[in-house]
Parts: C-alpha cells; sequence; structure tokens
C-alpha cells in the first residue's frame, strides 16, 4: 500500500516553543488531513486541505498543502501542555480512493 | 464529543472466546470504517460500508467478521483471535465513501 512518511518521529519541547511537522508521499495526492490522537482516545480531526499550496488555521495550528502535492506541513505555535499527543496525517489520491495514514508524530510538551 | 461512539472500550479474551465491538454514528454519516492501530505502524484499514454494503475488505483474515445493519451501527465479530490480534480498533465514519473520517474513541483489545 501507500507509504506516508511522517518527521521527526517524536518531539521534546519546552512550552511556548513552536512546532513543526511534516509528511511525505511517494505520489500525489488530492487531499490532506492531519488529525491528533490522545491518549487512549481516537484521532481527532484538526485540519482539512483540498487544494495544493492551500494555508489553512486552526486556532495556533496551521497546515499546508504542498504545491509539489507529495506532502504537507502542520505547524504549531506557542505550545501548551494540552497539545501532548500524536499527530497524525493522512492523504487521498482521488475522491473515493482510500486514505492513507502516516506512522505519526508524538510531541510531548514539558511545562 | 466526536458523535460516534465505541463500546467497549477495553476487552480482554482468551483465544477461544467470542465477542462483539460496537460502533454507532450520530452524524447522519452512510459510510462507516474499522481500522486497526497496532504500535508504531500505521493506522490499518480493515472493513469499508458504504450505504450498509461492504464495499472493501483488506485482506483480513476471517476470525473478523464485520456486520453493518443500518447506516448508524456497525459491529466487529470476533472469535478464536491471536495474541497478535491485540491492538487499538478504531471505527470511523464518513458522509459518503472515503470522504474525511471522522473516528471513535477505540476499544483497547487484548488477546491472551
Amino acid at each position: 500500500g501507500q507509504q506516508l512518511n511522517q518527521s521527526p518521529q517524536s518531539m521534546f519541547i519546552q512550552e511556548g516553543e513552536d512546532v513543526s511537522m511534516n509528511c511525505t508521499s511517494s505520489s500525489i495526492f488530492n487531499t490532506w488531513l492531519w488529525y491528533k490522537q490522545d491518549p487512549g482516545e481516537g484521532p481527532v480531526l484538526l485540519i482539512a486541505l483540498y487544494k495544493a499550496g492551500e494555508l489553512t488555521s486552526n486556532g495556533r495550528l496551521t497546515a499546508q498543502f504542498g504545491i509539489t502535492r507529495k506532502d504537507s506541513f502542520l505547524n504549531i505555535s506557542a505550545s501548551i501542555p494540552s497539545d501532548v499527543g500524536i499527530y497524525f496525517c493522512a492523504g487521498q489520491a482521488n475522491t473515493g480512493n482510500q486514505f492513507y495514514f502516516g506512522t505519526g508524530t508524538s510531541l510531548t510538551v514539558i511545562p | 464529543e466526536t458523535g460516534v461512539t465505541q463500546t467497549p472500550r477495553h476487552l480482554v479474551m482468551g483465544m477461544t472466546n467470542k465477542k462483539s465491538l460496537k460502533c454507532e454514528q450520530h452524524l447522519g454519516h452512510n459510510a462507516m470504517y474499522w481500522y486497526k492501530q497496532s504500535a508504531k505502524k500505521p493506522l490499518e484499514l480493515m472493513f469499508v460500508y458504504n450505504f450498509k454494503e461492504q464495499t472493501e475488505n483488506n485482506s483480513v483474515p476471517s476470525r473478523f467478521s464485520p456486520e453493518c445493519p443500518n447506516s448508524s451501527h456497525l459491529f466487529l465479530h470476533l472469535h478464536t483471535l491471536q495474541p497478535e490480534d491485540s491492538a487499538l480498533y478504531l471505527c470511523a465514519s464518513s458522509a459518503t465513501n472515503q470522504e474525511t473520517q471522522y473516528f471513535g474513541p477505540g476499544t483497547r483489545l487484548l488477546v491472551l
């Protein structure tokens, strides 16, 4: 199946710092999604991107759909302890096709 | 509140047991999914139902048997599982097949 690579695999940051993570694929996607998963819970949708170059914000989170359509980026500004969790990207090649998920970036915020 | 609920949240079963996982969505969606989440691995799609019809079975062993009686409910019947089947089983739903999916909290399964 399709492989999505997320980077970095884990991050340890101080509260208040900004965070950047990315997701790359070997083929072109038309939709990128970013989810956050808290321990013991299911993934919660953060941001959906549908157009190359699109930049979308949700509070302190900003995600971008890469212009090559093979990558996407998620930034978190001024991190807080509740940002702790695993962040997953998901990509879809065409409407009606399966979504593929990355292996996740684990974020730890040190107060 | 995601609008997708799963029960039980935790389940321990022996290899000879039969159990069922239940998923219910309150979002008015028409597609529902089962995923398996194991440590350090991407989410694995198991089954897809669209308007109660199974549209995808991702080579899942027959010891996992899905059932979708209506668009709001999805079950995963388990029998003679193996220890390597221990994982978090996530249910998701979307408006139509393969649109943006919304996940339930998952059932943490341990097979002894």
